[in-house]
């Protein structure tokens, strides 16, 4: 199975900031790959797919790059509604699978 | 709006069985593969299982191959996991998953239903 590994675990990072995530999976997954966004008590939130598209109706301050093994979640400018725990999956291969996640936090 | 509302989680024995349920609604339910993803306490997201549309397609993640078995009833817009030989590390926040494209990105998800595995 392919392992995702995303870097760093915990991101401290003060509003306005930006902040950059990072996911390597350990062979090529091409461009699909896909992040979300996670809340204690809510509903994941797809952010973005195929590595670099947004999903409907999330900001633009929200913007992902990468193929092959290196990939990365930017936020521009966070806001006190970004911070959370954020993962990475790659959905080039069964079993899917995903990253162990990175907690952004207020610094 | 798309919902998916889970239940059927609780306390079990390691052993035993158990059938979550994920109610569907607000779009046309054959139309796209489900999925069930878990998260232990303190952990993260493990992909656990999905299904094709019209549920003859399924795969399954090496650990649960062989003890749970996903399905649906298009008759009920339900998607289901059945479990059985359940074991300590099973214990997590179940959540019902619908995919946005084919087998790929997921993009609505259920708040989760909690199983616990303990004797």
């Amino acid at each position: 199975e392919i392992v995702m590994t995303q870097s760093p675990a915990t991101l401290s990072v003060s509003p306005g900031e930006r902040a950059t995530l990072s996911c390597r999976a350990s062979q090529s997954v091409s461009s699909n790959l896909a992040w979300y966004q996670l809340k204690p008590g809510q509903a994941a939130r797809l952010l973005i797919y195929g590595a670099s598209t947004r999903a409907t109706g999330i900001p633009a301050r929200f913007s992902g790059s990468g193929s092959g093994t290196e990939f990365t979640l930017t936020i521009s400018s966070l806001q006190s509604e970004d911070f959370a725990v954020y993962y990475c999956q790659q959905y080039n291969n069964w079993p899917r699978t995903f990253g162990q996640g990175t907690k952004v936090e207020i610094k | 709006e798309v919902q998916l509302l889970e239940s059927g989680g609780g306390l079990v024995q390691p052993g035993g069985s158990l059938r979550l349920s994920c109610a569907a609604s607000g779009f046309t339910f054959t139309s796209y593969a489900m999925s069930w993803v878990r998260q232990a306490p303190g952990k993260g997201l493990e992909w656990v299982s999905a299904i094709g549309g019209s549920g003859v397609s399924t795969y399954y993640t090496d650990s649960v191959k062989g003890r749970f078995t996903i399905s649906r009833d298009i008759s009920k817009n339900t998607l289901y996991l059945q479990m059985s030989g359940l074991r300590a590390e099973d214990t997590a926040v179940y959540h019902c998953a619908k995919y946005r494209y084919g087998y790929n990105e997921i993009d609505y998800w259920g708040q989760g239903t909690l199983v616990t595995v303990s004797s």
